[in-house]
């Protein structure tokens, strides 16, 4: 079965410091991947995703993430971090088309960014 | 952006009675929605997938006659909680997709966060 980590529980920075958010899957073939943000009280909005193509990939707010074959890694990348950043993030994956699961996402255990001004 | 909306965003039950959770897609039709469950400090699990004028789908190990899903139109599904128990306590999410079939993107409601007593 499909299974995504994020390593980070929680991770602090300080705001214009640059971050990244790591992500590993664990899957026989090229999942989709996706990058998600839950901040309290809304639902969860997509930063970027990955079908094919390009490996490195820009989202909204600022935010890019590097899909790395060799490594089945998805890291979340930004330069230059607001306050306004502060949520939790989510990485996630769906199997293609062409298996079973279209459409189901497997999500990682989230990553809580804490910024400090 | 496309919006879906859950009702209601919280509610505290008696243990052993039902629980009725809405789901609506308000500016897209949507044919394919997803129920998921987060409890604290961790990750979402779907629970089941629930496609319009048909029977959901549920993954392993989640009870059907428990979790009762309903979806009658393309813009609105229900997911029942059934003589809730304090186990049953959570944060219920749920997702929709469009009608245009496409992988691109799941949009996700604010949560209901349900606790049995």
């Amino acid at each position: 079965a499909q299974s995504v980590t994020q390593p980070d529980i929680h991770i602090t920075v300080s705001e214009g410091a640059s971050l990244e958010l790591r992500c590993n899957y664990s899957y026989g073939a090229t999942p989709y991947l996706f990058w998600y943000v839950q901040s309290p009280g809304q639902g969860l909005q997509l930063l970027l995703k990955y079908f094919s193509g390009d490996t490195l990939v820009q989202g909204i707010k600022g935010f890019e993430a590097e899909f790395k074959r060799s490594q089945s890694s998805f890291n979340l990348r930004k330069p230059s971090v607001h306050w306004s950043d502060a949520a939790e993030y989510f990485c996630a994956v769906e199997l293609d088309a062409g298996g079973t699961s279209y459409g189901k996402l497997t999500f990682g255990q989230g990553t809580i960014l804490t910024v400090h001004p | 952006g496309a919006v879906v909306s859950q009702h209601p965003s919280w509610v505290i039950c008696k243990s052993g009675t039902s629980v009725k959770i809405e789901c609506r897609s308000l500016d897209f039709q949507a044919t394919t929605m997803f129920w998921y469950r987060q409890f604290p400090k961790q990750s979402l699990m779907l629970m089941a997938t629930s496609n319009e004028g048909s029977k959901a789908t549920y993954e392993q190990g989640v009870e059907k006659d428990k979790f009762l899903i309903n979806h009658a139109s393309l813009t609105l599904s229900t997911l029942t909680v059934t003589s809730a128990h304090p186990e049953d306590s959570s944060f219920y999410i749920c997702s929709a997709e469009g009608t245009s079939g496409s992988l691109d993107e799941q949009f996700f409601g604010p949560g209901t966060r349900l606790t049995v007593l």
